[in-house]
């Protein structure tokens, strides 16, 4: 049982550059979201999918877009990556919104130089 | 502004002790309250919640005690074990349990001495 899993683990970016992180989900969950966490910090939310076809903003989508691209998939894209993005990102799944159990990934060490 | 706040960085108990690890919030609107826990190079996991119409919750050798009016919430491990060593992260949601309305502390990091 995989669970969820993210790819890349790690991740070096130049400033500018552009780059997707993938998660998938194997348990038939319908929400999945995607964290990142910084040091001294909790998790944030960055952005969510409630079910296939929707996604919607967190606490920190400013320089993210995401694509839910089927049940079992979600990505993250920088587009034009800053240093302020240096951080662990986290996928998580959940089987609905109201679900609480979160089932996260095992995280993706992005820097940006 | 943290609404969910764990204020003590990192803990050290002997293994077989009791761990206490603390949580206060600020917002009132919370009413359904977790602890994930966290090894190096994993993702959170799962650990125990509880609603805000109960003031504890047991399971097996972890419980959460809820206190509403000091806005309050602890978890106890009792005995503490070497493997309990782990990143502690405080979470609470508004409305039932929202996932995309859960807050995060910063975490505790407890060790537990053999």
């Amino acid at each position: 049982n995989a669970g969820v899993t993210q790819t890349p683990k790690f991740q070096v970016l130049k400033t500018g550059q552009s780059m997707t992180l993938q998660c998938a989900q194997d348990m038939n969950h319908n929400s999945m979201y995607w964290y990142r966490q910084d040091p001294g910090m909790g998790l944030r939310l960055i952005y969510y999918s409630a079910s296939e076809g929707t996604t919607d903003k967190g606490e920190v989508p400013n320089g993210y877009n995401v694509s839910r691209l089927n049940k079992r998939e979600f990505s993250l894209r920088l587009e034009s990556a800053a240093p302020s993005q240096t951080s662990v990102y986290f996928c998580a799944s959940s089987v609905s919104p109201g679900a609480n159990v979160l089932t996260f990934g095992a995280g993706s060490r992005l820097t940006v130089l | 502004d943290q609404q969910v706040k764990q204020n003590s960085p990192s803990l050290s108990v002997q293994e077989g002790r009791i761990s206490i690890l603390n949580c206060d919030y600020t917002n009132s609107m919370f009413d359904y309250f977790l602890w994930y826990k966290k090894y190096p190079a994993e993702g959170p996991t799962f650990l125990i919640s509880i609603s805000s119409i109960k003031d504890k919750n047991e399971d097996g050798r972890f419980t959460v005690f809820l206190n509403k009016s000091a806005k309050h919430l602890s978890l106890h491990i009792v005995p503490s074990q070497p493997g309990d060593s782990a990143v502690y992260f405080c979470a609470a949601s508004v409305g039932g349990g929202s996932n995309y309305k859960l807050t995060f502390g910063k975490g505790t990091l407890l060790t537990v001495n053999p």
